[in-house]
């Protein structure tokens, strides 16, 4: 099953604007991660956040998070037709029974950059 | 060295056939994970290994799914009696450890198909 919803489902945007996807998730965690997917790729792990955390910067990403309403939000700035590709979020939680080493991926967001 | 390996990159098998997907991790990296990728999806977890032992076998879908990892490092996804319902991309992934801080590298995935 799926801990995480993104939202939207699919942006697309020309070279240069801002790009914002969130994610929503449903228990508590400890820690959030957002992955970059390229078409027919395995993931690569772009930022990860802890859950006493509430923001955090890595070159042109930024991701919030905000435990009370279970939800973060990844922005890429300054977008180039490179980041063209899909975006996960996936939840490390600290639910009862759960194991720690377990992360939980949402559906993801499809970016689509126009050059 | 080298980043995660998994081979075959493509498996197409028949119905009722058995397959095995393997994957090479990280060197030193003593976690490994076992996901499952359909189309328009996010990974859905199968498995991860801490060592040479399963710390999570909650994901697998039924008896058909079994995953090895002998001596700690290569682990061999195992199906049998393969279903068109199996069709996926298998994800593995390892880190360095299955603390939940520890962001995980993906290998390429393979490509299974059941006709």
């Amino acid at each position: 099953s799926q801990q995480g919803e993104e939202d939207p489902q699919a942006l697309s945007i020309q070279e240069g604007e801002n790009a914002t996807m969130n994610c929503s998730y449903k228990t508590s965690i400890n820690n959030l991660q957002w992955y970059r997917q390229n078409s027919g790729r395995g993931l690569v792990h772009l930022i990860l956040i802890r859950s006493n955390e509430r923001e955090k910067h890595s070159g042109r990403l930024r991701v919030t998070l905000d435990t009370s309403k279970k939800s973060s939000s990844l922005l890429i700035t300054a977008s180039r037709a490179a980041d063209t590709a899909s975006y996960f979020c996936a939840t490390g939680s600290n639910a009862g029974g759960t194991s720690y080493g377990k992360l939980t991926f949402g559906q993801g967001t499809i970016l689509t950059v126009h050059p | 060295g080298a980043g995660v390996s998994q081979t075959p990159s493509n498996k197409v098998t028949e119905k009722g056939k058995y397959v095995e997907l393997r994957c090479d991790p990280i060197s030193g990296h003593t976690a490994l994970y076992w996901y499952r990728q359909s189309l328009g999806q996010g990974p859905e977890f199968l498995i991860y290994f801490q060592g040479t032992g399963a710390a999570d076998d909650s994901g697998l879908p039924n008896d058909r799914f079994f995953a090895v990892r002998p001596e700690g490092s290569v682990s061999t996804l195992k199906i049998q009696r393969t279903e068109r319902g199996d069709s996926a991309v298998y994800l593995c992934a390892s880190s360095s450890d299955a603390y939940y801080n520890s962001p995980l590298h993906f290998g390429n995935g393979t490509r299974l198909t059941v006709t």
